[in-house]
Protein backbone atom coordinates (compact mmCIF):
# COMPACT_ATOMS: atom_id res chain seq x y z
CA UNK A 1 0.00 0.00 0.00
CA UNK A 2 1.39 3.20 -1.00
CA UNK A 3 2.93 5.24 1.73
CA UNK A 4 4.12 9.11 2.82
CA UNK A 5 7.46 8.78 4.40
CA UNK A 6 8.67 11.34 6.53
CA UNK A 7 12.22 12.11 7.43
CA UNK A 8 14.22 12.39 10.27
CA UNK A 9 12.05 10.33 12.15
CA UNK A 10 13.62 12.56 15.12
CA UNK A 11 15.42 15.63 15.13
CA UNK A 12 17.25 17.54 18.01
CA UNK A 13 18.22 21.11 17.22
CA UNK A 14 19.54 23.79 18.93
CA UNK A 15 16.95 26.83 19.56
CA UNK A 16 17.42 29.42 16.82
CA UNK A 17 18.34 27.26 14.26
CA UNK A 18 16.78 26.39 11.38
CA UNK A 19 15.78 22.64 10.65
CA UNK A 20 13.93 21.27 7.28
CA UNK A 21 11.03 18.61 7.55
CA UNK A 22 10.93 16.09 4.61
CA UNK A 23 8.11 14.33 2.85
CA UNK A 24 7.71 12.15 0.42
CA UNK A 25 3.55 12.18 -0.46
CA UNK A 26 1.96 9.73 -2.22
CA UNK A 27 2.96 9.97 -5.92
CA UNK A 28 -0.92 10.81 -7.32
CA UNK A 29 -1.91 12.89 -4.79
CA UNK A 30 -2.84 16.52 -5.55
CA UNK A 31 -3.30 18.01 -1.96
CA UNK A 32 -0.48 18.06 0.76
CA UNK A 33 -0.46 19.34 3.93
CA UNK A 34 1.55 19.59 7.84
CA UNK A 35 -0.07 18.97 11.00
CA UNK A 36 1.63 19.19 13.91
CA UNK A 37 1.42 17.55 17.71
CA UNK A 38 2.47 18.99 20.78
CA UNK A 39 2.74 16.04 23.33
CA UNK A 40 -0.43 15.28 25.05
CA UNK A 41 -2.27 17.91 23.12
CA UNK A 42 -4.81 17.71 19.33
CA UNK A 43 -3.34 17.21 16.37
CA UNK A 44 -3.02 21.30 14.84
CA UNK A 45 -3.31 21.96 10.62
CA UNK A 46 -0.41 24.14 9.94
CA UNK A 47 -0.57 24.35 6.31
CA UNK A 48 -2.15 22.83 2.96
CA UNK A 49 -0.56 22.84 -0.62
CA UNK A 50 -2.00 22.71 -3.65
CA UNK A 51 -0.41 23.33 -7.48
CA UNK A 52 2.59 24.28 -5.99
CA UNK A 53 1.13 27.26 -3.85
CA UNK A 54 -0.13 27.54 -0.57
CA UNK A 55 -3.92 27.17 -0.52
CA UNK A 56 -4.46 27.58 3.41
CA UNK A 57 -2.12 28.04 6.55
CA UNK A 58 -3.22 28.68 10.25
CA UNK A 59 -2.39 31.53 12.39
CA UNK A 60 0.28 28.83 13.68
CA UNK A 61 1.86 29.32 10.59
CA UNK A 62 3.99 32.72 10.51
CA UNK A 63 6.58 34.11 8.82
CA UNK A 64 9.07 31.06 10.67
CA UNK A 65 6.96 28.59 8.78
CA UNK A 66 7.48 27.77 5.21
CA UNK A 67 7.09 24.82 2.90
CA UNK A 68 8.41 24.07 -0.66
CA UNK A 69 7.96 21.61 -3.46
CA UNK A 70 11.50 21.52 -4.86
CA UNK A 71 10.85 18.97 -7.04
CA UNK A 72 8.01 16.42 -8.72
CA UNK A 73 8.10 14.54 -5.35
CA UNK A 74 9.36 15.69 -2.52
CA UNK A 75 7.39 18.36 -0.22
CA UNK A 76 9.40 20.22 2.99
CA UNK A 77 8.39 22.31 6.03
CA UNK A 78 11.12 24.60 6.80
CA UNK A 79 11.49 26.32 10.46
CA UNK A 80 13.26 29.28 10.90
CA UNK A 81 15.02 30.20 13.84
CA UNK A 82 13.15 27.81 16.48
CA UNK A 83 12.00 28.31 19.74
CA UNK A 84 11.51 25.53 22.69
CA UNK A 85 7.73 25.59 21.96
CA UNK A 86 8.16 24.43 18.55
CA UNK A 87 8.93 20.94 20.10
CA UNK A 88 6.30 18.33 18.73
CA UNK A 89 5.49 15.82 16.40
CA UNK A 90 5.24 17.15 12.75
CA UNK A 91 2.90 15.26 10.27
CA UNK A 92 2.88 15.24 6.74
CA UNK A 93 -0.03 14.04 4.57
CA UNK A 94 -1.93 13.75 1.41
CA UNK A 95 -4.85 13.30 -0.36
CA UNK A 96 -5.74 12.72 -4.08
CA UNK A 97 -8.89 14.94 -4.03
CA UNK A 98 -9.78 17.54 -1.21
CA UNK A 99 -13.13 17.43 -0.54
CA UNK A 100 -13.70 14.72 -2.19
CA UNK A 101 -14.60 12.21 0.39
CA UNK A 102 -11.48 10.58 0.41
CA UNK A 103 -9.01 9.89 3.78
CA UNK A 104 -5.80 11.38 3.97
CA UNK A 105 -2.66 9.42 4.24
CA UNK A 106 -0.54 11.10 7.05
CA UNK A 107 2.84 9.75 7.76
CA UNK A 108 4.85 8.27 10.68
CA UNK A 109 6.04 11.74 11.56
CA UNK A 110 8.88 13.87 12.43
CA UNK A 111 9.17 14.35 16.25
CA UNK A 112 11.61 17.74 16.72
CA UNK A 113 12.65 18.78 19.74
CA UNK A 114 14.32 21.68 20.34
CA UNK A 115 16.85 22.26 23.27
CA UNK B 1 -16.29 22.17 23.58
CA UNK B 2 -14.00 22.92 20.48
CA UNK B 3 -15.02 20.80 17.16
CA UNK B 4 -14.20 17.30 17.17
CA UNK B 5 -14.38 16.62 21.38
CA UNK B 6 -13.79 12.95 21.94
CA UNK B 7 -15.71 10.98 25.35
CA UNK B 8 -14.62 9.32 27.04
CA UNK B 9 -10.84 10.43 27.15
CA UNK B 10 -10.19 7.20 27.52
CA UNK B 11 -11.22 3.80 27.80
CA UNK B 12 -10.44 0.72 29.48
CA UNK B 13 -12.03 -2.50 28.25
CA UNK B 14 -11.28 -5.96 28.31
CA UNK B 15 -10.28 -8.14 25.36
CA UNK B 16 -13.04 -9.24 23.70
CA UNK B 17 -15.57 -6.44 24.64
CA UNK B 18 -16.74 -3.71 22.23
CA UNK B 19 -15.42 -0.08 22.68
CA UNK B 20 -17.41 2.64 21.95
CA UNK B 21 -16.22 6.86 21.52
CA UNK B 22 -18.34 9.33 20.35
CA UNK B 23 -17.51 12.59 18.80
CA UNK B 24 -18.89 15.90 18.98
CA UNK B 25 -18.59 18.95 16.53
CA UNK B 26 -20.19 22.31 15.93
CA UNK B 27 -19.47 23.76 12.55
CA UNK B 28 -21.28 22.03 9.38
CA UNK B 29 -19.08 19.03 7.63
CA UNK B 30 -18.59 17.79 4.47
CA UNK B 31 -17.08 14.35 6.07
CA UNK B 32 -16.32 13.10 9.46
CA UNK B 33 -13.15 10.72 9.81
CA UNK B 34 -11.96 8.60 12.26
CA UNK B 35 -8.03 7.87 12.91
CA UNK B 36 -6.22 5.42 15.34
CA UNK B 37 -2.46 6.22 16.68
CA UNK B 38 -0.65 3.95 18.21
CA UNK B 39 1.89 5.47 20.78
CA UNK B 40 4.25 7.98 19.41
CA UNK B 41 3.71 7.06 15.74
CA UNK B 42 1.56 8.13 12.72
CA UNK B 43 -1.94 8.76 12.07
CA UNK B 44 -3.95 5.81 10.31
CA UNK B 45 -6.78 6.33 8.52
CA UNK B 46 -9.48 4.27 9.44
CA UNK B 47 -12.61 4.77 8.04
CA UNK B 48 -14.38 8.09 6.43
CA UNK B 49 -18.36 8.49 6.71
CA UNK B 50 -20.05 11.35 4.64
CA UNK B 51 -22.63 13.98 5.92
CA UNK B 52 -25.40 12.69 3.54
CA UNK B 53 -24.60 9.01 5.57
CA UNK B 54 -25.85 7.57 8.98
CA UNK B 55 -23.66 4.42 8.96
CA UNK B 56 -21.08 2.82 7.89
CA UNK B 57 -19.15 -0.40 8.38
CA UNK B 58 -15.59 -1.34 7.94
CA UNK B 59 -14.75 -5.02 9.04
CA UNK B 60 -15.01 -4.84 13.27
CA UNK B 61 -15.65 -0.96 13.07
CA UNK B 62 -19.24 1.02 12.51
CA UNK B 63 -19.24 4.09 12.52
CA UNK B 64 -22.67 6.34 12.86
CA UNK B 65 -23.37 10.25 12.07
CA UNK B 66 -26.22 12.12 13.56
CA UNK B 67 -25.69 15.44 11.50
CA UNK B 68 -28.70 16.92 13.85
CA UNK B 69 -26.51 16.35 16.85
CA UNK B 70 -23.52 17.19 15.32
CA UNK B 71 -22.28 13.88 16.87
CA UNK B 72 -20.53 10.24 15.90
CA UNK B 73 -19.45 7.25 17.60
CA UNK B 74 -16.98 5.04 16.72
CA UNK B 75 -17.94 1.28 17.53
CA UNK B 76 -15.19 -1.45 17.46
CA UNK B 77 -16.61 -5.06 18.26
CA UNK B 78 -14.45 -7.86 19.52
CA UNK B 79 -12.05 -5.76 20.34
CA UNK B 80 -8.43 -7.12 20.41
CA UNK B 81 -5.01 -6.43 22.67
CA UNK B 82 -4.00 -4.47 19.40
CA UNK B 83 -6.82 -2.49 18.96
CA UNK B 84 -5.12 -0.16 21.66
CA UNK B 85 -4.47 2.94 20.75
CA UNK B 86 -5.61 6.53 20.76
CA UNK B 87 -8.47 7.61 18.47
CA UNK B 88 -8.90 10.79 16.90
CA UNK B 89 -12.39 11.95 15.33
CA UNK B 90 -11.76 14.31 12.39
CA UNK B 91 -13.89 16.63 10.90
CA UNK B 92 -13.67 18.16 6.98
CA UNK B 93 -15.51 21.65 7.31
CA UNK B 94 -18.34 22.28 4.66
CA UNK B 95 -17.69 24.83 1.82
CA UNK B 96 -14.43 23.25 0.63
CA UNK B 97 -12.34 24.30 3.56
CA UNK B 98 -8.74 22.90 3.61
CA UNK B 99 -8.12 21.35 6.96
CA UNK B 100 -9.56 18.49 9.11
CA UNK B 101 -10.09 19.62 12.39
CA UNK B 102 -9.22 16.76 15.03
CA UNK B 103 -10.73 16.25 18.53
CA UNK B 104 -8.52 15.74 21.75
CA UNK B 105 -8.76 12.08 21.05
CA UNK B 106 -9.81 8.80 23.21
CA UNK B 107 -7.44 6.81 24.52
CA UNK B 108 -8.19 3.37 24.44
CA UNK B 109 -7.06 0.01 26.58
CA UNK B 110 -7.65 -3.49 25.76
CA UNK B 111 -6.56 -5.55 28.75
CA UNK B 112 -5.74 -9.16 27.75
Amino acid sequence: EPEVTQTPSHQVTQMGQEVILRCVPISNHLYFYWYRQILGQKVEFLVSFYNNEISEKSEIFDDQFSVERPDGSNFTLKIRSTKLEDSAMYFCASTFLQGSNYGYTFGSGTRLTVV
Amino acid sequence: SQQGEEDPQALSIQEGENATMNCSYKTSINNLQWYRQNSGRGLVHLILIRSNEREKHSGRLRVTLDTSKKSSSLLITASRAADTASYFCATAPEGGAQKLVFGQGTRLTINP
